[in-house]
């Protein structure tokens, strides 16, 4: 197990365009987190899925995101009609299930501008 | 209000000089304090949690410890590949992760 992957690495999309991301988290881990993160800033909670089940949305996440995880395997996170504020490293996470002691493993992010 | 303050923002320091990294916080019951390391353009890596008060952690050069308001992380003789931003974060009984906005450590040779 290579960790949890995101692709692509970097997006750069017109205003207004639809954006997709893919994140495929450890295989064995049944917790999936998206986070959003600017410079300067600390990760931003987005949402999270146990197995294919979205729990919980942060009320930052407009009508304009919507994120999925069919079969509780890998997630999607889809942005449609980019804005410019949406340019932001785009952080997916997994853990096993809440235990503290683990922490989350992250992905390396996707990059995306909005120009 | 759930809330994690880190400071210093940044810190420059030459290699082999030892210094601390500061995370306060207030939260609802603490269900565990994370530390977490950045590399520009990746995403964070685990380092250490914490769950109590008195509580130590260490690895290579890193000790992470714990009282009821504050952790810190103290790195002994660093060394420039230990320049990247340390994130804290925690978790409290809503189990939300509440993140701070890191340190930038820079570790000159």
């Amino acid at each position: 197990d290579t960790g949890v992957s995101q692709n692509p690495r970097h997006k750069i999309t017109k205003r207004g365009q639809n954006v997709t991301f893919r994140c495929d988290p450890i295989s064995e881990h049944n917790r999936l987190y998206w986070y959003r993160q600017t410079l300067g800033q600390g990760p931003e909670f987005l949402t999270y899925f146990q197995n294919e089940a979205q729990l919980e949305k942060s009320r930052l996440l407009s009508d304009r995101f919507s994120a999925e995880r069919p079969k509780g395997s890998f997630s999607t996170l889809e942005i449609q009609r980019t804005e410019q504020g949406d340019s932001a490293m785009y952080l997916c996470a997994s853990s096993p299930e809440y235990r503290v002691d683990y922490g989350y493993t992250f992905g390396s992010g996707t990059r995306l501008t909005v120009v | 209000e759930d809330q994690v303050t880190q400071s210093p923002e940044a810190l420059r320091l030459q290699e082999g000089e030892s210094s601390s990294l500061n995370c306060s916080y207030t939260v609802s019951g603490l269900r565990g304090l994370f530390w977490y390391r950045q590399d520009p353009g990746k995403g964070p890596e685990f380092l250490f949690t914490l769950y109590s008060a008195g509580e130590e952690k260490e690895k290579e050069r890193l000790k992470a410890t714990l009282t009821k308001k504050e952790s810190f992380l103290h790195i002994t003789a660093p060394k420039p590949e230990d320049s990247a931003t340390y994130l804290c974060a925690v978790a409290g009984n809503n189990r939300k992760l509440i993140w701070g906005l890191g340190t930038s450590l820079a570790v000159n040779p």
